[in-house]
């Protein structure tokens, strides 16, 4: 069966620091991969989607980048953190077309104080 | 573009009440589909259902049912008998052919009291 483990479930991360948030997926392969972000009382933003392997599209500018240097490794950096970057993260993945459901991760709580 | 409003923010409900959570949504798309997840306090999500654009017939899982309504672009979902494990934030979502993940609604939480 497939799962997704994502890590760390919480971070708190002063203004100006780095970050790396990793996802993986086992189980599946060449699945399609997402970061979504919840801010605090709203919905899910999508940040990236990977359909393989260094193909990541970016759906929102901001300082995040993302990386997917493996196939089922999905991972979310930052070379300077906001304060504005503070939510919920989550880690998503769905084989096929974009018709298909999302299975997620258990979320990363990040504070940036 | 796509849009996905749940206009209710946060509802409250006596354990064994129904409850209506509402999902409007906007697609130039003639193909799209449409989602329902749960994401009970521990955070994850959880997939509820997926129905296509093409089929509007209303569905029944449970405690749960679904009203998809072309004509006024809504899918609704109902709980009937609420209980305490209920208490979760739904989130409804589109996803189209032009686009390659799903588009999220804000979310509607329900707190069902005892």
């Amino acid at each position: 069966s497939q799962t997704i483990h994502q890590w760390p479930a919480t971070l708190v991360q002063p203004v100006g620091s780095p970050l790396s948030l990793e996802c993986t997926v086992e189980g599946t392969s060449n699945p399609n991969l997402y970061w979504y972000r919840q801010a605090a009382g709203r919905g899910l933003q999508l940040l990236f989607y990977s359909i393989g392997i260094d193909q990541i599209s970016s759906e929102v500018p901001q300082n995040l980048s993302a990386s997917r240097p493996q196939d089922r490794q999905f991972i979310l950096s930052s070379k300077k953190l906001l304060l504005s970057d503070s939510g919920f993260y989550l880690c998503a993945w769905s084989v096929g077309s974009s018709f298909e459901k999302l299975f997620f991760g258990s979320g990363t709580q990040l504070s940036v104080l | 573009a796509q849009k996905v409003t749940q206009a209710q923010t946060e509802i409250s409900v006596v354990e064994k009440e129904d409850v209506t959570l509402d999902c409007v949504y906007e697609t130039r798309d003639t193909t799209y589909y449409l989602f329902w997840y749960k994401q009970p306090p521990s955070g994850e999500l959880v997939f509820l259902i997926r129905r296509n654009s093409f089929d509007e017939q209303n569905e029944i899982s449970g405690r749960y049912s679904w009203n998809f309504q072309k004509s006024t672009s809504s899918f609704n979902f109902t709980i009937t008998a609420s209980q305490v494990v209920d208490s979760a934030v739904y989130f409804c979502a589109l996803s189209s052919t032009g686009r390659r993940a799903l588009t999220f609604g804000s979310g509607t939480r329900l707190q069902v009291q005892p």
